[in-house]
C-alpha cells in the first residue's frame, strides 16, 4: 500500500514554541488523517483533511494538505505541556485500509 | 456510553502458546481493524473486517487469525507461528464506507499490551 513519511522522528520544544512535523508521500494521497497519542494511551483522531490546499484549525494546532495532495504538515504554537505525545498522519488507501507513518514523538521542556 | 473495550491490558504468553484478544464495540460500527504497534515502526495492520462473516488480511497477517461472527466482536488469536509477538495490539472501528470521503475514521480501544516469556 501507499505509505506516508514522517519527519521528524522527535521533538524536543521548549513550552512556549512553536514546531511544525510532516506527512510525506510519493504519491497523490486521498485523504490524510491525523491522529494524537498520549504516552500510555491509545491513537485518538484529531483532523481529516481532503481537498487540496485545505488548511484546518483546532485552537493551536494548524492542519495543511499540501496543493499537489502529497504532503500534509501540522503546526502546533505556544507549546504546552499537554502537547505531549506522538502524532500520526494516516493515509486513507481505500475506505477501510489507512496507513499509518511512523509517527513524531513530542516531548516538552518546562 | 459508546465505545471499545479490549481486555486484557497485559497478557503474559509462553513461547508455543496460543492467546486470543477480546475487542468489543458499542458503536454500532460495520468495519473493525486489528493493528500491532511497535516503537518507532507506528501502527501496521493486522487484519480488518468489513462486515459480519467476512475479514481480509492486512499487512502482517502472518502468524494471527480472527473471527467475525458478531457484528460487535472482533477477537485476534496470536498463534505459535507468529514469530514475535510481543507488542501493543490495538483494535479499532469505523462507520461504515459511504460516498463521502472519510467514513474510515477510527476508534480506538486502549489496546492489550502482550509480552512473551
Amino acid at each position: 500500500g501507499q505509505q506516508v513519511m514522517q519527519i521528524p522522528q522527535y521533538q524536543h520544544v521548549q513550552e512556549g514554541e512553536d514546531f511544525t512535523t510532516y506527512c510525506n508521500s510519493s504519491t497523490t494521497l486521498s485523504n490524510i488523517q491525523w491522529y494524537k497519542q498520549r504516552p500510555g494511551g491509545h491513537p485518538v483522531f484529531l483532523i481529516q483533511l481532503v481537498k487540496s490546499g485545505e488548511v484546518k484549525k483546532q485552537k493551536r494546532l494548524t492542519f495543511q494538505f499540501g496543493e499537489a495532495k502529497k504532503n500534509s504538515s501540522l503546526h502546533i504554537t505556544a507549546t504546552q505541556t499537554t502537547d505531549v505525545g506522538t502524532y500520526f498522519c494516516a493515509e486513507g488507501e481505500n475506505d477501510y485500509k489507512l496507513s499509518f507513518g511512523a509517527g513524531t514523538t513530542v516531548t516538552v521542556r518546562a | 456510553d459508546g465505545g471499545i473495550t479490549q481486555s486484557p491490558k497485559y497478557l503474559f504468553r509462553k513461547e508455543g502458546q496460543n492467546v486470543t484478544l477480546s475487542c468489543e464495540q458499542n458503536l454500532n460500527h460495520d468495519a473493525m481493524y486489528w493493528y500491532r504497534q511497535d516503537p518507532g515502526q507506528g501502527l501496521r495492520l493486522i487484519y480488518y473486517s468489513q462486515i459480519v462473516n467476512d475479514f481480509q488480511k492486512g499487512d502482517i497477517a502472518e502468524g494471527y487469525s480472527v473471527s467475525r461472527e458478531k457484528k460487535e466482536s472482533f477477537p485476534l488469536t496470536v498463534t505459535s507461528a507468529q514469530k514475535n509477538p510481543t507488542a501493543f495490539y490495538l483494535c479499532a472501528s469505523s462507520l461504515p464506507t459511504s460516498s463521502l470521503p472519510g467514513a474510515n475514521v477510527l476508534t480506538f480501544g486502549a489496546g492489550s499490551r502482550l509480552t512473551v516469556l
